[in-house]
């Protein structure tokens, strides 16, 4: 079974610009997760979907992070505009319904 | 609300020695507990899981973690350290119902020669 998959695999940008980050989950699987891992520190959910719905993203920067499902596959995370502090690898994770989550290689991103 | 404490940042063992790495929780629910394994450069590997059922639970690698939930904790052990051994290991608490996952800040193992 093909697992979750994610582009780009590191990404370099300067402040204020923009980037999105891509993200295909493991078939069948209905919950998605976007976690951001700052360097020494754990993954942070950010955004937590089941299916094409919301479930939580109570700690998702919406003033300038977005993410959307729309088809309940894949899902894409937008920061726009960036900052210097959000420098991280950006980690997807899909479940199948026991918590069990799977996880992508991640996108590293460098924010200058 | 959840939450995770590891107790130790940094854990350096010799090779052929037991490993322990300290976690405790806080849940409001009968939580799901995990550890996931993140070696360099590489994406975070699930080792074990605890969901109810026995309360020592056996994982890959030789791993196991036993589920105290008078102590609210949920350390991972294993009796004879590997030099692959050496990552960064992660302690997860899910919520039985939505799901929600809170992970630990990590506990880096190093595993001298």
């Amino acid at each position: 079974e093909a697992g979750v998959a994610q582009s780009p695999r590191y990404k370099i940008i300067e402040k204020r610009q923009s980037v999105a980050f891509w993200c295909n989950p493991i078939s069948g699987h209905a919950t998605l997760y976007w976690y951001q891992q700052i360097l020494g520190q754990g993954p942070k959910l950010l955004i937590q979907f089941q299916n094409n719905g919301v479930v939580d993203d109570s700690q998702l920067p919406k003033d300038r992070f977005s993410a959307e499902r729309l088809k309940g596959v894949d899902s894409t995370l937008k920061i726009q505009p960036a900052k210097l502090e959000d420098s991280a690898v950006y980690l997807c994770a899909s479940s199948g319904g026991n918590n069990e989550q799977f996880f992508g290689p991640g996108t590293r991103l460098t924010v200058l | 609300a959840q939450s995770v404490t590891q107790l130790d940042s940094h854990v350096s063992v010799s090779e052929g020695t037991p490993v322990l790495l300290r976690c405790n929780y806080s849940s409001s629910y009968s939580p799901s507990l995990f550890w996931y394994v993140q070696h360099p450069n590489k994406g975070l590997q699930l080792l074990l899981k605890y969901t109810s059922a026995a309360t020592l639970v056996k994982g890959i690698n030789g791993f196991e973690a036993e589920f105290k939930k008078s102590e609210t904790s949920f350390h991972l052990t294993k009796p004879s350290a590997h030099m692959s051994d050496a990552a960064e290991y992660f302690c997860v608490v899910s919520d039985g119902g939505a799901g929600k996952s809170t992970f630990g800040d990590g506990t880096t193992l190093t595993v001298k020669p």
